[in-house]
């Protein structure tokens, strides 16, 4: 198995862009995270699925911020407008039932100037 | 709600030194408890974990016990090596999504 996938591996784009990031979590794995990591406020959860419905997004920061899974094998964390305090690396993590071992991607390194 | 305190780092050592970070969960009930740990430029990866009170996780010569009385997880290795640099989180989880620690760096020198 390849692990969970995320693309891009970095992203720059300037204040007021939309940004998608992209995610393939483990085939059958039924569970999936988007977290954000930074410096001041470590890793924060910002929303999960469970067989493709979102079970809790009351991280996510604020509007500007939206994730959906149309499929098990597939899932996008979108910013619209992006700002410079979104900066931040962003990890997608599946797991299967829950809260045993999840399995994180790479990563994607976004900055927005 | 749910937490987790780690000791704060950042911790530099000497190669064969004996490490240890600390690592306490608040929780209702008994949660799984786990430990991550990030490499430079990677994601987090699972090093070892226990699932029940007295149980012993142990991977690549890490080991931590599931102290039941203080939900203690208290990460130790015997002898480092440079190549255990890294960022080492703690986390835990009941029927919620894991919650991590802040996160401790390692960095160990030759």
């Amino acid at each position: 198995d390849a692990g969970v996938i995320q693309s891009p591996r970095h992203e720059v784009t300037e204040m007021g862009q939309e940004v998608t990031l992209r995610c393939k979590p483990i085939s059958g794995h039924d569970y999936l995270f988007w977290y954000r990591q930074t410096m001041m406020r470590g890793l924060e959860l910002l929303i999960y699925f469970n067989n493709n419905v979102p079970i809790d997004d009351s991280g996510m920061p604020e509007d500007r911020f939206s994730a959906k899974m149309p499929n098990a094998s597939f899932s996008t964390l979108k910013i619209q407008p992006s700002e410079p305090r979104d900066s931040a690396v962003y990890f997608c993590a599946s797991s299967l039932k829950g809260a045993r071992g999840y399995t994180f991607g790479s990563g994607t390194r976004l900055t927005v100037v | 709600g749910n937490s987790v305190t780690q000791m704060e780092g950042p911790v530099t050592l000497s190669e064969e030194a004996f490490l240890t970070i600390n690592c306490t969960y608040t929780a209702t009930g008994y949660p799984s408890l786990f430990w991550y740990v990030q490499y430079p430029g990677e994601g987090l990866q699972l090093l070892l974990k226990a699932t029940k009170a007295d149980d012993k996780g142990s991977n690549k010569g890490f080991e931590a016990t599931y102290r039941k009385e203080t939900t203690s997880f208290h990460l130790e290795k015997g002898s480092v090596q440079v190549s255990d640099s890294a960022v080492y989180f703690c986390a835990g989880a009941g029927n919620t999504p894991l919650v991590f620690g802040k996160g401790t760096r390692l960095s160990v020198i030759a």
